[in-house]
């Protein structure tokens, strides 16, 4: 299987100001058709996660674009610059290249 | 519109049989490329997926539990079920149902999830 491992796991931000979530795969991620199938979720306390990021950049409907994912081969970061209330809860990197597997999660709060 | 629910009993005994449900709208799963998938999260933990059918019927499972579960699709009553057999204390999670778009989307689109307690 596929190991997913996400750093920092826990990550206190400031209101305004940016974060970074890195996530490596202990495989390379590349499709054999030429896709990165690397997905970014959000989930809130609560709720069910939500779509934001797939293929590695591309945002999922209604994300802001204060939203983006960057990486290739097995190493991937998502950045949220200008973080507000709303994005704090716990984001997950998702690899869908051989089956699904999950890291474990960065949790966002506002110091 | 897209949605999806899931049903299933809260409280499980140790090794019985959990049957879960997911009913969705918005989409057909005979259509191309369209999928469904179990998900499942352990309380305060991360998530795990399970199962999932495609528009072709071809079903995939989870190598840790491959023995346990089944999952099968009704296209018409757009319904997929998950069973998952000698159910355990570590068993208890939120199960979630999920769509994915094959070749573009993994799982778009979520249900508020399931909670199940096993217990005896």
């Amino acid at each position: 299987d596929i190991v997913m491992t996400q750093t920092p796991l826990y990550l206190p931000v400031t209101l305004g100001q940016s974060a970074s979530i890195s996530c490596r795969s202990s495989r390379s991620l590349v499709h054999k058709d030429g896709n990165t199938y690397l997905s970014w979720l959000h989930q809130r306390p609560g709720q069910p996660p939500r779509l934001l990021i797939y293929k590695v950049s591309n945002r999922f409907s209604g994300v802001p674009d204060r939203f983006s994912g960057s990486g290739a081969g097995t190493d991937f970061t998502l950045e949220i610059s200008r973080v507000e209330a709303e994005d704090v809860g716990v984001y997950y990197c998702m690899q869908a290249r051989q089956s699904w597997t999950f890291g474990q999660g960065t949790k966002v709060e506002i110091k | 519109q897209v949605t999806l629910r899931e049903s299933g009993p809260a409280l499980v005994r140790p090794t019985q049989t959990l049957t879960l449900t997911c009913d969705f709208s918005g989409f057909s799963l005979s259509t191309s490329q369209m999928c469904l998938a179990w998900i499942r999260q352990p309380p305060g933990q991360a998530l795990e997926w399970l199962a999932l059918i495609d528009w072709e019927d071809d079903k995939f499972y989870s190598s840790s539990l491959m023995t346990r579960l089944t999952i099968s699709g009704d296209t018409s009553k757009n319904q997929v079920v998950l069973t998952m057999t000698d159910m355990s204390p570590v068993d208890t999670a939120t199960y979630y149902c999920a769509r994915r778009v094959a070749g573009t989307f993994d799982f778009d689109y979520w249900g508020q999830g399931a909670r199940v307690t096993v217990s005896s």
